[in-house]
């Protein structure tokens, strides 16, 4: 059974750093693309980042740009965002997720992790 | 505002068919087969009920369907049940280099009524 189960949200600072694990298990990691998609609390899906089954392409949302970083780790099949610089327009539930090969379509999504930027 | 338009509700009664749009540019949905939908329960993750417009996934009901037509695409939800009633977001690859690589839809809430 595919599981991805997230962990490290939690409550920061604004202008603080966070980093988002995400565990993967019942599939072949290291041949799946991998996405972070954001929530904000009664809103909308939002794209954030992408990383290819290797790690060696990567993209990000304007809206991260420079403040976050995406990687991977194949041989611990886990998936990370390290987030720093955070605001409060940050402040969501953050999903990781399979991507079916090349179709930016997700397949499986992880049960999702809060994080909350306030002072 | 979000990339991809879709209206903010729609509502049926069981048994009868519904249909949400979702409409962006040659930049995303007019230009590239890339269309996803998602269902999502309250306090639920997404779950994918069609990919490349109109591919549905293993486990999906057939009463669910994609289409596209230029720079719009669709979900058909047909003999509507209670269980449908959720948000809806579609996504689209995009070229747009300001986007980034996926753009979502602002999602629909549907009621069943």
């Amino acid at each position: 059974e595919v599981q991805l189960v997230e962990s490290g949200g939690g409550l920061v600072q604004p202008g603080g750093s966070l980093r988002l694990s995400c565990a993967a298990s019942g599939f072949t990691f290291s041949s799946y693309e991998m996405n972070w998609v954001r929530q904000a609390p009664g809103k909308g899906l939002e794209w954030v980042s992408y990383i290819s089954s290797s790690g060696s392409t990567i993209y990000y949302a304007d809206s991260v740009k420079g403040r976050f970083t995406i990687s991977r780790d194949n041989a611990k099949n886990s998936l990370y965002l390290q987030m720093n610089s955070l605001r409060a327009e940050d402040t969501a539930v953050y999903y990781c997720a399979r991507e079916i090969v090349a179709t930016t379509a997700f397949d499986y999504w992880g049960q999702g992790t809060l994080v909350t930027v306030s002072s | 505002q979000s990339a991809l338009t879709q209206p903010a509700s729609v509502s049926g009664s069981p048994g009868q068919s519904i249909t949400i749009s979702c409409t962006g540019t040659s930049s995303d949905v007019g230009g590239y087969n890339y269309v996803s939908w998602y269902q999502q329960h309250p306090g639920k993750a997404p779950k994918l009920m069609i990919y490349e417009v109109s591919n549905r996934p293993s486990g999906v009901s057939n009463r669910f369907s994609g289409s596209k037509s230029g720079n719009t695409a669709s979900l058909t939800i047909s003999g509507l049940q209670a269980e449908d009633e959720a948000d809806y977001y579609c996504s689209s690859y995009t070229s747009s280099s300001t986007l980034g690589g996926v753009v979502f839809g602002g999602g629909t809430k549907l009621t069943v009524l």
